[in-house]
């Protein structure tokens, strides 16, 4: 099925650990962005991508990393994860006009210990 | 700035009685308005969406209309059912040359009794 999936759905990481979080869409996407789900803050944007190559820092950048080396991939790098870190982690997709709306992936819930 | 702001939750109602949850935004130019969904456990979905004014957006029956003379986007649907029960987001895409930027409500939680 068409669609964004993201890998692991669940983590649990020690302070100062690094893991990358996978997100893969297969809809031809050029925009692909990351998001994390507080309670309360709604959904805040951390990178995102408008194609291959290209890359931006979105509202709360800072921590994380990213690349685009293809149309289809996005990871998300956590350097050395914090506490305040855990959250759920949400990979989006869409055109680059974005009027078509975006499609999510289900999400990765990532604890931080 | 631009920004959207929805009621805020959690919202209760019995199974087939009408819901209504409020949306309105500022934005310069002429935004892209949407809802999403947020089943529990789940990523979002696109629910519906009007890209100018007066356009109404229409799924699964929910409905909401693009107001420009009072910058709202509110959803509705005239019988909920427990399925329906989830988080539902208002937002608006507003563009300024090459650049995109999706704003975001807070959210709103709709729960349905049976």
């Amino acid at each position: 099925n068409a669609g964004v999936t993201q890998t692991p759905k669940f983590q649990v990481l020690k302070t100062g650990q690094s893991m990358t979080l996978q997100c893969a869409q297969d809809m031809n996407h050029e925009y692909m962005s990351w998001y994390r789900q507080d309670p309360g803050m709604g959904l805040r944007l951390i990178h995102y991508s408008v194609g291959a190559g290209i890359t931006d820092q979105g509202e709360v950048p800072n921590g994380y990393n990213v690349s685009r080396s293809t149309t289809e991939d996005f990871p998300l790098r956590l350097l050395s994860a914090a506490p305040s870190q855990t959250s759920v982690y949400f990979c989006a997709s869409s055109y680059f006009t974005g009027d078509g709306g975006y499609t999510f992936g289900s999400g990765t819930r990532l604890t931080v210990v | 700035g631009d920004s959207v702001t929805q009621m805020e939750g959690p919202v209760t109602l019995s199974e087939e009685a009408c819901l209504t949850i409020n949306c309105t935004y500022t934005a310069t130019g002429y935004p892209s308005l949407f809802w999403y969904v947020q089943y529990p456990g789940e990523g979002l979905q696109l629910l519906l969406k009007a890209t100018k004014a007066d356009d109404k957006g229409s799924n699964k029956g929910f409905e909401a209309t693009y107001r420009k003379e009072t910058t709202s986007f509110h959803l509705e649907k005239g019988s909920v059912q427990v399925s329906d029960s989830a988080v539902y987001f208002c937002a608006l895409t507003v563009y300024a040359g090459n650049n995109r930027k999706l704003i975001w409500g807070l959210g709103t939680s709709l729960a349905v009794n049976p």
